[in-house]
């Protein structure tokens, strides 16, 4: 079974500072997405980046990137000029030939 | 587009009560999933439909949960009876094509607390 672990439980980054979530996960499939999910305080889960393993070049949108180490397992989230509205729970997910995997979740505290 | 619609959003039952959690997905979205997230955790698969029928409900305590999805639109999620470690926030999600790499949009939850 796949699983995916975030070792921090929570991060804080002030107002424009860069902040580096990390994420590891353990798989035998070749093939398989990565995913980061935001879920800010009493409202719903948004997908804020996607990786695809096959693609060695990394992900962005915008003020967000991903750092992927295949061979590593490793799949970390860095938030550029960081904003208030930052302030979430950030889920790492994985998903292969089955179903979606979610790691326990990093809180990114933003403070002005 | 509207987004993916739950109810109720709160729910406080007794053990051993039953309850049901309501879901209508995207327009248009096939697959449909139902995530269990206990506090702290990340969201746990409970079951997923590909239009009504079920592709993966492995990790659905079947001998107290159960979900359909009528007409492969709306669905229901029931607990009958309830026990205290069914608290948690119930989810929610469609997806256009199939789950592997499928972005996946979530409605607002519906937290259980159960006394």
């Amino acid at each position: 079974a796949q699983t995916v672990t975030q070792s921090q439980p929570e991060m804080s980054v002030q107002e424009a500072e860069t902040v580096t979530l990390s994420c590891t996960y353990d798989t035998s499939e070749s093939d398989y997405y990565l995913f980061w999910y935001k879920q800010p305080p009493s409202r719903q889960m948004i997908l804020v980046i996607r990786q695809e393993a096959y693609k060695q070049q990394n992900a962005t949108e915008n003020r967000f990137s991903v750092n992927f180490q295949k061979a590593a397992k490793s799949f970390s989230l860095k938030i550029s000029d960081s904003q208030l509205g930052d302030a979430a729970m950030y889920f790492c997910a994985y998903s292969g030939y089955s179903t979606l995997t979610f790691g326990k979740g990093t809180m990114l505290l933003v403070s002005p | 587009e509207a987004g993916v619609a739950q109810s109720p959003r709160y729910k406080i039952i007794e053990k051993r009560q039953s309850v049901a959690f309501w879901c209508n997905p995207i327009s248009g979205h096939a697959t449909l999933y139902w995530y269990q997230q206990i506090l702290g955790q990340g969201p746990k698969l409970l079951i997923q439909f590909q239009n009504n029928g079920v592709v993966d409900d492995s990790q659905l305590p079947k001998d107290r949960f159960s979900a359909e999805r009528l007409k492969g639109v709306d669905s229901t999620l029931k607990i009958q009876p309830a026990k205290l470690e069914d608290s948690a926030v119930y989810l929610c999600a469609s997806s256009f094509g199939a789950p592997e790499g499928s972005e996946q949009y979530f409605g607002p939850g519906t937290r259980l607390t159960v006394t």
